[in-house]
């Protein structure tokens, strides 16, 4: 079946500092790719998203690759800030579309 | 646009009872999915509703079930409550049922089984 093992944290960090999340997966078809992350008390947010080889997904200043050949959707932020403090998800979607499978998330605390 | 809204947002129960949760989709979302999220886990599919009708199922027993009305909002409904059914539930809605089609979560309820 389908799995996403993501890098246990937590992971602490100076603010200004470069993140990286590593993320592999194991699937069969082409599936689609996500990470969510998830603030205090909140549900899942939808950070970025990438549908096919090679495609790169980015929002808010985070961005991660979608690379078939190592099955990886490492999520990386250049300068992180205190506000990115939360868990971090990496996802994928069945090609019936109908269920995500998480990786056990990743907590990443910024300090200033 | 209203996102999606669950209801409610806490409920504590305790071990042999039946709980009802809702789940108000995205306007224009005819997909809802339902997860359950343990304390520190990632989520887990429970299963998935695509205009009214059951489209997947996790590996979840019966007792979890489900609807879907017209209007495309949800219920999850759990019976025979264990303590272990004790997390956070999430409901996301989609566009539809494509696997291009993001999933849009809702902030959750959070269910104590005593």
């Amino acid at each position: 079946g389908n799995s996403v093992t993501q890098m246990e944290g937590p992971v602490t960090l100076s603010e200004e500092a470069f993140l990286t999340i590593n993320c592999t997966y194991t699937a069969t078809g082409y599936p689609s790719l996500f990470w969510y992350v998830q603030y205090p008390g909140e549900g899942l947010q939808l950070l970025l998203k990438a549908t096919k080889a090679d495609d790169k997904g980015s929002n808010k200043g985070f961005e991660a690759t979608y690379r078939k050949e190592t099955t990886s959707f490492h999520l990386e932020k250049g300068s992180v800030q205190v506000s990115d403090s939360a868990v971090y998800f990496c996802a994928l979607i069945n090609n019936a579309g109908n269920m995500l499978t998480f990786g056990g998330g990743t907590r990443l605390m910024v300090k200033p | 646009e209203t996102g999606v809204t669950q209801s409610p947002t806490h409920l504590i129960k305790t071990r042999g009872q039946q709980v009802t949760l809702r789940c108000s989709s995205q306007s224009g979302h005819n997909t809802v999915s339902w997860y359950q999220q343990a304390l520190g886990q990632g989520p887990q599919f429970i299963f998935q509703y695509y205009r009214e009708e059951e489209n997947g199922r996790g590996n979840f027993p019966p007792r979890f079930s489900g609807l879907q009305f017209p209007n495309y909002s949800s219920e999850l409904n759990v019976n025979a409550l264990e303590l272990d059914d004790s997390a956070l539930y999430l409901c996301a809605s989609s566009l539809d049922r494509g696997y291009t089609d993001t999933q849009y979560f809702g902030p959750g309820t959070r269910l104590t089984v005593l």
